[in-house]
């Protein structure tokens, strides 16, 4: 598909274990976004990458969060020694170069921390 | 720093009247601004945006909004509602003089419509 692709859809991790959630954004996109949407809670943003320019990290809310974006392309978040208030959708989004283009949302990862 | 603003949680609106969904903003600069909806389990979709021009923006399902410079908003509007307009709406902004790529979500405004 030409969408923006998660993995894995559902993740379900104990608290204190580390978590990896991988994102595919669309091809040729040079933007790259992450969100936590928690339960009936609005989009926090999280980061951004903007091809090689260094990401904008003023969303993360602990240094347990970390994202990298490896050759442009695939993305990913890792949550260390998760805690069950991370839990939460987590989603990603991708944007052409242009900064007055719209995102593009994946269907995000349900994350659920016990 | 950029913030978006939507003072309502939930907006009810009977099938057929109008519906507005407000939205405030504060940029450093000028603002692009955007709405996006998200039906139920289903992804964030685009509906519209505003990046310069004329104030008023046609969208996608016959949505538009009102780009108002002095009050800061970007209201969104619907001159008739359906039931299916029910969903979980999205105003953002992002600050278009910075040439910055981050974009800031309010906390969305959820939309009933009765029939």
């Amino acid at each position: 598909g030409a969408g923006v692709s998660q993995s894995p859809s559902n993740k379900v991790t104990e608290k204190g274990k580390d978590v990896e959630l991988r994102c595919d954004p669309i091809s040729g996109h040079t933007a790259l976004y992450w969100y936590r949407q928690s339960l009936g809670q609005g989009l926090e943003f999280l980061i951004y990458f903007q091809g090689n320019s260094a990401p904008d990290k003023s969303g993360l809310p602990s240094d347990r969060f970390s994202a990298e974006r490896t050759g442009g392309s695939v993305s990913t978040l890792t949550i260390q020694r998760t805690q069950q208030e991370d839990s939460a959708v987590y989603l990603c989004a991708s944007s052409p170069s242009a900064t007055n283009e719209k995102l593009f949302f994946g269907s995000g990862t349900q994350l659920s921390v016990l | 720093a950029q913030s978006v603003a939507q003072p309502e949680d939930q907006v009810n609106v009977a099938e057929g009247n109008p519906l507005t969904v407000k939205c405030t903003y504060s940029v450093s600069g000028n603002p692009y601004l955007f709405w996006y909806v998200q039906y139920p389990n289903r992804g964030l979709q685009f509906l519209l945006k505003y990046i310069t021009g004329d104030n008023l923006v046609k969208g996608s399902y016959g949505f538009e909004a009102e780009f108002n410079k002095s009050q800061t908003s970007f209201h969104l509007k619907k001159p008739s509602a359906l039931v299916s307009d029910s969903a979980l709406y999205f105003c953002a902004v992002r600050d278009r003089d910075t040439g910055g790529f981050k974009t800031i979500f309010g906390a969305g405004t959820r939309l009933f419509v009765k029939a």
